[in-house]
């Protein structure tokens, strides 16, 4: 069974540090797909990024960058020069090729707090 | 509206009564998702649809009844509510994973308070 772990609960960081977000996931299928959620205070959820399996070039969106590694089996997320509006809960997700409606399985969220 | 709205935005209720979540999409999207949202458990999902009649169970659907009579509706019943069930829930829709369909669309979330 599909499974992504963000081992880390709560992170703290000081306005303009760079910070990077863990995600390793867990499938036995060789097509899946790899997102991230933000969730800001306000509560909706935000998509940021999709990677299909067999695309492992880092990306790049302005001062967001995404690393995916398959011989780790991790998807990991970089803030670079963090500011204060990026506080809010981020999610990790898999979305196996079975099924086909990206039905999505979320890691437990890391809460990214951003002090000025 | 074009998009995914769900309703109410916040719901109060007590132990026992049954209560139904609504949500709504007009993109025409196939697939359409319920997941809850618990400290410590990220978002996990209760039930999910392929299609108008076509419902099936995610991961933690004990408790909760879904229909899916028109394709832009899926809402979502607890039979009875229990303290547990206290929870934010999303409702979400999807295009599929083919081509163009890049991402599953969340509404805005309940919060339901079980007293």
């Amino acid at each position: 069974a599909q499974k992504v772990t963000q081992a880390q609960t709560e992170i703290s960081v000081v306005e303009k540090e760079d910070v990077t977000l863990d995600c390793v996931y867990e499938t036995r299928d060789t097509t899946y797909y790899l997102f991230w959620y933000k969730q800001p205070p306000s509560g909706e959820l935000v998509f940021l990024i999709r990677r299909n399996s067999f695309d492992e070039q880092n990306e790049i969106s302005g001062r967001y960058s995404w690393n995916f590694q398959k011989s780790t089996s991790s998807f990991n997320f970089t803030i670079t020069a963090s500011q204060v509006v990026d506080s809010a809960v981020y999610f990790c997700a898999l979305s196996e090729a079975r099924n086909a409606g990206n039905m999505l399985t979320f890691g437990g969220g890391t809460r990214l707090m951003v002090k000025p | 509206d074009a998009g995914i709205t769900q309703s109410p935005r916040y719901k109060i209720t007590e132990t026992g009564r049954q209560v139904t979540l609504m949500c709504h999409q007009t993109w025409s999207h196939s697939y359409m998702f319920w997941y809850r949202q618990d400290l410590g458990h990220g978002l996990r999902l209760i039930y999910y649809s392929a299609a108008a009649d076509i419902t099936d169970k995610g991961e933690v659907p004990d408790g909760y009844v879904v229909s899916r009579s028109k394709t832009e509706n899926f809402p979502l019943t607890l039979e009875s509510a229990t303290r547990s069930q206290t929870s934010v829930y999303f409702c979400a829709s999807s295009g599929g994973q083919g081509l163009g369909n890049t991402e599953a669309f969340f509404g805005q979330g309940t919060r339901l308070t079980v007293v």
